[in-house]
């Protein structure tokens, strides 16, 4: 079957303006990641979710970012007001479950550069 | 903040040679897995290894694991043209954590 699919695969924005950012998982999977990787660094985790709810919003940098989940499926990761250090490649990953040893499929990519 | 931590930064071989990199980590954690990152972009995992276990192969990669010194290695052999990639360790736990901690990476390029 698919893979994790993103969309846009990348985005060229000026700084203020808001930008979506979506990601389509594996068909049955219940977990779904974001990760954001700077130039040249490991993955940043953003935040999880498990269904439509997202337990750990942990990692999203500022109030300026956002994620939701509809229909148990895809996701849109929005950031408002974007600047300069938003610039990097934002991944999603889903797995089957979410549990800790459930390999976490990633998708291609979005890489988001602002201006 | 970043769990783990790859050493070296970068490695070129040449084909047919062995590649090895290591992964030194902060925390307890469940397990340790190993990913490869062509050109920037999407991640593909390579291997599990859970903290009860010492050494785990797949194919020409062998991964080890040492808890008392909380590193790990990759161990890539007869090495080719396509194992040109960043590879990434990414710690799991220790408490069902389902988010990975990465590090920031091995830069492998194979010379042909």
């Amino acid at each position: 079957g698919a893979g994790v699919s993103q969309s846009p695969s990348n985005k060229v924005t000026e700084k203020g303006k808001d930008v979506e950012l979506r990601c389509d998982p594996i068909s049955g999977h219940t977990a779904l990641y974001w990760y954001r990787q700077s130039l040249g660094q490991g993955l940043e985790f953003l935040i999880y979710f498990q269904g439509n709810s997202a337990p750990d919003k942990s990692g999203l940098p500022s109030d300026r970012f956002s994620a939701e989940r509809t229909g148990g499926s895809v996701s849109t990761l929005t950031i408002q007001r974007t600047q300069q250090e938003d610039s990097a490649v934002y991944l999603c990953a889903s797995s089957l479950r979410g549990g800790v040893t459930d390999t976490q499929y990633f998708g291609p990519g979005t890489r988001l550069t602002v201006l | 903040s970043q769990q783990g931590e790859e050493d070296p930064q970068a490695l070129s071989i040449q084909e047919g040679e062995n590649a090895t990199m290591n992964c030194s980590y902060k925390t307890s954690i469940n397990n340790l897995q190993w990913y490869r990152q062509n050109s920037g972009r999407g991640l593909v995992h390579l291997i599990l290894i859970r903290s009860n276990e010492r050494e785990k192969h797949s194919g020409r990669l062998r991964v080890t694991l040492d808890t008392s010194k909380k590193s790990s290695s990759l161990l890539i052999t007869a090495s080719r043209a396509a194992d040109t990639a960043s590879y990434f360790c990414a710690t799991a736990g220790p408490f069902g954590d389902y988010k990975l901690s990465f590090g920031a990476g091995t830069t492998v390029t194979v010379r042909a």
